[in-house]
């Protein structure tokens, strides 16, 4: 059973510029979610996928922000006209469906450094 | 404005020795209660989840839940140098309470550090 896999690993752009993560979820866990993380703060929520319905987003989630997952398996987060603050450790993770309170597991995630 | 509330340390505590670490949450409708363990640069593990009062035992890890109190904790038994880490607390609420279906909250971590 593979974990969840992130990519890239770590992604360095300049200010404005379009960046897109990847995440493949463990298999058969049709729930995925993304996070963000910065320094000395906890992972905070930003999305969460049922199967390919995206059934939430976080206020954080700006409308620079997308993310898909067009067949219920691994999902892309984009971020548009990236700034300064975009800067952080950007996660993924999944669990299985069948009961609200599975833990989640996560990814390696991809560090955005914003130049 | 659900909030889980660790302090964030550093928790020092010399190797062999028992460390405790604390959560509060305000949302008293939470269920379910999970403690990470993240160390510098990687992304949060999995240790514990606890979804009723009481104790949890996992080889030297426990986690206590006392609903009442809104009060969760994590104890290592034995600490090793290797369980230096930050230890963070999430917390998903109950879906009628106003909680989403998705997210974890999650406290800021504990940064513990084991001495040799």
């Amino acid at each position: 059973d593979t974990g969840v896999s992130q990519n890239p690993r770590h992604k360095i752009t300049k200010r404005g510029q379009n960046v897109t993560f990847r995440c493949d979820p463990i298999s058969e866990h049709n729930r995925l979610y993304w996070y963000r993380q910065t320094l000395g703060q906890g992972p905070e929520f930003l999305t969460y996928f049922q199967n390919e319905a995206q059934l939430e987003k976080s206020r954080l989630l700006s409308d620079r922000f997308s993310a898909e997952r067009p067949k219920g398996s691994f999902s892309t987060l984009e971020i548009q006209r990236t700034e300064q603050g975009d800067s952080a450790m950007y996660l993924c993770a999944s669990s299985p469906g069948w009961q609200h309170n599975q833990p989640q597991h996560f990814g390696d995630g991809t560090r955005l450094s914003i130049l | 404005q659900k909030e889980v509330e660790q302090n964030s340390g550093p928790l020092s505590v010399p190797e062999g020795a028992i460390a405790s670490l604390n959560c509060t949450y305000s949302d008293r409708g939470s269920q379910s209660f999970f403690w990470y363990r993240q160390y510098s640069g990687k992304s949060p593990e999995l240790i514990m989840s606890i979804y009723s009062n009481g104790d949890k035992e996992d080889g030297r890890f426990t986690a206590q839940l006392n609903k009442a109190s809104q009060y969760v904790s994590l104890l290592i038994r034995d600490s090793q140098p290797s369980d230096s880490a930050t230890y963070l607390c999430a917390v998903k609420p109950l879906l009628n309470y106003g909680g989403s279906q998705g997210n974890l909250i999650f406290g800021k971590g504990t940064k513990l550090s084991v001495k040799p």
